[in-house]
């Protein structure tokens, strides 16, 4: 048990789907963020949410839509994917962004878009 | 940009066998370097370094960093099978812009034979 808590573990969806992914902390931390794990790849910083705020958006294309509702729950909203959208998305947590120790992260939503 | 390069990308090694793994790095703002270890998703934290020259250590796991010549080192000592993972090596940045922002490394994929 990490603390942060992703659903659905897998999900496969077709290019004109529309779904989403969601991740819950119950840590007390106030910065959440969504990484996104390709293979081969280094993790990608892909949102930054801090007390509900986004704070930061590394030029990902607008298919991905997130949305914070509360400091506990992080929301990744997805449609029109395209097949290299297919990867490991992964929540993780910290107390707060700027003076943040470390980050917990979720076990990830291992998405295939077909 | 910030740049995170870890070595080597793969490892193989027998039980009982010392690894040292490495991590390069070049951030502006340098704030904190962490070692994370991935077993199957979510990466799960081992160190933070934020000083030069000073040891952290947990169990066969030692880690140490060198801010003049930008990089850190993870040791593990009497590898097990247990020890399998991804290890993946990240920096921080310190306040300002961008503040907390974290940049990964490819990682080094550690197998341990028995």
């Amino acid at each position: 048990e990490t603390g942060v808590t992703q659903t659905p573990r897998h999900l496969v969806m077709g290019m004109t789907n529309k779904k989403s992914l969601k991740c819950e902390q119950h840590l007390g931390h106030n910065a959440m963020y969504w990484y996104k794990q390709s293979a081969k790849k280094p993790l990608e910083l892909m949102f930054v949410y801090s007390l509900e705020e986004r704070v930061e958006n590394n030029s990902v294309p607008s298919r991905f839509s997130p949305e914070c509702p509360n400091s506990s729950h992080l929301f990744l909203h997805l449609h029109t994917l395209q097949p290299e959208d297919s990867a490991l998305y992964l929540c993780a947590s910290s107390q707060d962004r700027q003076a943040r120790a470390t980050l917990h992260f979720g076990n990830g939503t291992r998405l295939t878009v077909t | 940009e910030d740049k995170v390069v870890q070595s080597p990308l793969s490892l193989v090694v027998h039980e009982g066998d010392t690894v040292t793994l490495n991590c390069s790095y070049e951030v502006t703002n340098f704030r904190s370097l962490l070692w994370y270890k991935q077993e199957k998703k979510a990466p799960t934290f081992l160190f933070m370094l934020t000083s030069s020259g000073i040891e952290k250590k947990s169990g066969r796991l030692s880690s140490i960093l060198d801010k003049k010549e930008l990089f850190s080192i993870l040791n593990i000592t009497a590898t097990q099978t247990g020890d399998s993972a991804v290890y993946l090596c990240a920096v921080e940045r310190r306040w300002g812009t961008n503040a907390g922002k974290s940049t990964f490394g490819d990682g080094t994929t550690l197998t341990v034979k028995p």
